[in-house]
């Protein structure tokens, strides 16, 4: 299985620009996340989805939108990027309630604004 | 909001020497649990702790859960090279908030 599969692995954008980082899971996970990471910060969420159907705001949700597309795909939409974007992003999935089952994580989207 | 707070950022180690990370939070945790990344690669889950008092070993990881289900710690004993990584603790009280994580090199 592939577990849960990020594209792109690299983006360079300049500001201003949009984009949107995939994310599909093959475990027929309930939940699913989006996280940034930067140095010294941690994981720190930015929105995520219990449920097909559903998306909520995390820690750090300004400037982005999701999608949960289907019960396997759940979309990360920067519509303006900004410098301040530049960061490692990470999707996860989990099988249960939000933070009582084990997260598997893709292996990242880094992304650097000019 | 809660809170959850990691020590130490960075540990540097001679291989063989214990490591020990400690993980706290601001409210009492439902369950706590533990990530390992590999430099470049991306967090991996090691185990979840979920009673008071609750200590689990994994090989020469141990794991332990505080009586307030407030605090968390992870100990390797006799580090080796492939322990290298950043350890993240992620505590529960509703969503999952991750520590800042640990930093270990281990110096051959």
């Amino acid at each position: 299985n592939a577990g849960v599969t990020q594209t792109p692995k690299f983006q360079v954008l300049k500001t201003g620009q949009s984009m949107t980082l995939q994310c599909a899971q093959d475990m027929n996970h309930n939940s699913m996340y989006w996280y940034r990471q930067d140095p010294g910060m941690g994981l720190r969420l930015i929105y995520y989805s219990a449920s097909e159907g559903t998306t909520d705001k995390g820690e750090v949700p300004n400037g982005y939108n999701v999608s949960r597309l289907n019960k396997r795909e759940f979309s990360l939409r920067l519509e303006s990027a900004a410098p301040s974007q530049t960061s490692v992003y990470f999707c996860a999935s989990s099988g249960g309630h939000l933070s009582n089952q084990p997260q598997h994580f893709g292996d990242g989207t880094r992304l650097s604004i000019l | 909001g809660q809170q959850v707070m990691q020590i130490p950022q960075y540990q540097h180690v001679q291989e063989g020497e214990d490591f020990t990370t400690y993980c706290n939070s601001s409210t009492t945790l439902s369950n706590i649990q533990w990530y390992k990344q590999r430099p470049g690669g991306h967090p991996v889950f090691l185990i979840q702790l979920v009673k008071s008092g609750e200590v689990k070993k994994q090989k020469r990881l141990t794991f332990q859960f505080g009586e307030a289900k407030k605090n968390s710690s992870l100990h390797i004993t006799a580090t080796q090279t492939t322990d290298v990584g950043t350890y993240f603790c992620a505590g529960s009280g509703g969503k999952l908030i991750f520590g800042q994580g640990t930093e270990l090199s281990v110096k051959p």
